[in-house]
């Protein structure tokens, strides 16, 4: 069953802003990964933080992640028009299997 | 990196007929697979796990009889849809493990199958 939920559902910023997109999500988690899919796509892995680890940053990217709140939100800076996708949080809490959030759908204007 | 493929990516069947979608790792062993179903707009929500050489391990709701799984070897698991019909149109998407101890940060993610059925 699904575990995460994302906020917002949408957005829709302009080329150059940043995006901030957040993922709360219910039990306790070993890991919190985050995917990027474009429109009838597959997934693309784009990082993934662990439950003992509050920030990570790869490239353009900026997580963070607050077990206390069981929370965690993506940051993507300086954003271009190749960032248009979905953008899912994915938590792994059960064993080893991944539940997925609904997903935000981001629109870089040019 | 290790990469997982999928065939076909795109399939049209007939109602009442059977699909079957292949998923395959390219370049590692895949001790564990998972089939995943996306509805249009919406999340992934797993459908099965599926271990080489054991039956697969089935999501509460999902009808084993309808979605047969077989993890044959360990590069290739398939999924057929058996008796197809509009509401299983959907894209299916499978991920493969390379952990022995299947854990998710191990994961690598097929491109997916688009399913119409007529």
């Amino acid at each position: 069953s699904q575990q995460g939920e994302e906020d917002p559902q949408a957005l829709s910023i302009q080329e150059g802003e940043n995006a901030t997109m957040n993922c709360s999500y219910k039990t306790s988690i070993n890991n919190l990964q985050w995917y990027r899919q474009n429109s009838g796509r597959g997934l693309v892995h784009l990082i993934l933080i662990r439950s003992n680890e509050r920030e990570k940053h790869s490239g353009r990217l900026r997580v963070t992640l607050d077990t206390s709140k069981k929370s965690s939100s993506l940051l993507i800076t300086a954003s271009r028009a190749a960032d248009t996708a979905s953008y899912f949080c994915a938590t792994d809490a059960r064993d080893y299997k991944l539940s997925f959030g609904a997903g935000t759908t981001v629109t870089v204007r040019a | 990196g290790a990469v997982v493929s999928q065939h076909p990516s795109r399939v049209i069947c007939k109602s009442g007929t059977s699909v079957k979608i292949e998923c395959r790792s390219l370049d590692f062993q895949a001790t564990t697979m998972f089939w995943y179903r996306q509805f249009p707009k919406k999340s992934l929500m797993l459908m099965a796990t599926s271990n080489e050489g054991s039956k697969a391990t089935y999501e509460q709701g999902v009808e084993k009889d309808k979605f047969l799984i077989n993890h044959a070897s360990l590069t290739l698991s398939t999924l057929t849809v058996t008796s197809a019909h509009p509401e299983d149109s959907s894209f299916y998407i499978c991920s493969a493990t390379t952990g022995t101890s299947g854990r998710s940060d191990e994961q690598y993610f097929g491109p997916g199958t688009r399913l119409t059925v007529t």
